[in-house]
């Protein structure tokens, strides 16, 4: 299993241009999750998705859309890239939430995205 | 306004010895808490957790200890070695709220041999 994966592993943007990054995992998961991480500022959820076809907003929505057309997929997109957005991006995922003892809820998270905008 | 926050940035312990780490949560209906480890250019690996009906859990060397009333849980590493040496981010949140979680912005954990 390659878990959770994420394309590309390093972008470097103008400010306006737009793009797209990709999260894949192969472990049937049906929650999906976008973060950013800033330094001193730990991890900030993006958006999130419950399942295929739907998405929710997280702390930090603005300037951001995703998609989730197929389960393994999670799909996060900068319309008009802006420097603020320059962060390290990653990708989670995790099974539905089982049980009064609260196991399995843990979230896997992929490699990691680190975008720059000029 | 931070809603999990762990107020120690850096944290230098010799090998062999206790690690400590700590981490505070503002919101007492969160019920679910856990511990992640991350090294450079890497994404965080899930170590332990806990759920508010505990208030231990350990596994192997790792132990994380919840303080409902003072909203506080640590992670102890006993023994610490050089190989634990990483950023370490404590989370919370509601159980059965899609998973989501509230991160605090981490602990570099420096183990010295």
């Amino acid at each position: 299993n390659a878990g959770v994966t994420q394309t590309p592993k390093f972008r470097v943007l103008k400010t306006g241009q737009s793009m797209t990054l990709l999260c894949a995992q192969d472990m049937n998961h049906e929650y999906m999750y976008w973060y950013r991480q800033d330094p001193g500022m730990g991890l900030r959820l993006i958006h999130y998705s419950v399942g295929e076809g739907t998405t929710a907003k997280g702390e930090v929505p603005d300037g951001y859309n995703v998609s989730r057309l197929k389960k393994q997929n999670f799909l996060l997109g900068l319309e008009s890239a802006a420097p603020s957005q320059t962060s390290v991006y990653f990708c989670a995922s995790s099974y539905r939430g089982q049980g009064t003892s609260g196991d399995y809820n843990e979230q896997f998270f992929g490699p990691g995205t680190r975008l720059t905008v000029l | 306004d931070q809603q999990v926050k762990q107020n120690s940035p850096s944290l230098s312990v010799q090998e062999g010895r206790i690690s400590i780490l700590n981490c505070d949560y503002t919101n007492s209906m969160f019920d679910y808490f856990l511990w992640y480890k991350k090294y450079p250019a890497e994404g965080p690996t899930f170590l332990i957790s806990i759920s508010s009906i505990k208030d231990k859990n350990e596994d192997g060397r790792f132990t994380v200890f919840l303080n409902k009333s003072a909203k506080h849980l640590s992670l102890h590493i006993v023994p610490s070695q050089p190989g634990d040496s990483a950023v370490y981010f404590c989370a919370a949140g509601l159980l059965y709220n899609f998973n989501k979680f509230y991160f605090g912005s981490g602990t570099k954990l420096n183990v010295k041999p």
